[in-house]
């Protein structure tokens, strides 16, 4: 089983929508989460991390569910500039190594 | 404050060539990733050096070297290139914090042919 498994999509949303990604992993020992967003043909880059209270940046919404083993990101209002992949990545505990999900594409369609 | 920078951002190579992708980071990181992107696939762990003066194998390290030079350089060679090559590569950092995300260099994309 994978360490890290993420629905790759595409999500195809109007501009306004709400979305939501799930990411689930499959060791409980697993010490830290983030939400990467990469652009085609670019870096990714840092969204948000993700606590285990869960967590809001303006429009994003990040959260832990720990005893179900997953992580979610929610994008609430969403924009042009949205579209992109969203990477869910996980920290193991096993020398710190960090897993990363395949990706869900995102398209928000004026 | 440039962060990651890779070279080249462009590579062709034929097969059997070798070549170097140089990485630095000016953060003060002690580890330091390389990783390469293949379409459907994802990002793979190629090396990886928790700090200066140690590597140790990813998921996909046959048919790569790396060198960790001093703290700021990270270097990934190949000695024999291959078409099962050709990828987005990679390089990475981060701090030693337990929740320290990774910093990503702009990529480099290399051709085997």
């Amino acid at each position: 089983r994978k360490e890290v498994e993420q629905d790759p999509g595409p999500f195809n949303v109007p501009e306004g929508a709400t979305v939501a990604f799930n990411c689930t992993y499959s060791n409980s020992a697993s010490q830290s989460f983030f939400w990467y967003r990469q652009d085609c043909r670019k870096e990714p880059k840092l969204l948000m991390s993700v606590y285990s209270s869960g967590n809001e940046d303006g429009r994003f919404t990040a959260q832990l569910n720990r005893a179900s083993q997953y992580i979610s990101l929610l994008i609430r209002d969403s924009k042009l500039s949205d579209s992109a992949t969203y990477l869910c990545v996980l920290r193991g505990s096993t020398l710190g190594r960090l897993y990363f999900g395949r990706g869900t594409q995102l398209t928000v369609w004026p | 404050n440039a962060g990651v920078t890779q070279t080249p951002k462009f590579q062709v190579l034929k097969t059997g060539q070798s070549m170097t992708l140089q990485c630095a980071q000016d953060m003060n990181h002690n580890s330091m990733y390389w990783y390469r992107q293949d379409p459907g696939m994802g990002l793979r762990l190629i090396y990886y050096s928790a700090s200066e003066g140690t590597t140790d194998k990813g998921e996909v390290p046959n048919g790569y070297n790396v060198s960790r030079l001093n703290k700021r350089e990270f270097s990934l060679r190949l000695e024999s290139a291959a078409p099962s090559q050709t990828s987005v590569y990679f390089c990475a950092s981060r701090s030693q914090g337990v929740n320290s995300p990774l910093h990503f260099g702009n990529g480099t994309r290399l051709t085997v042919t």
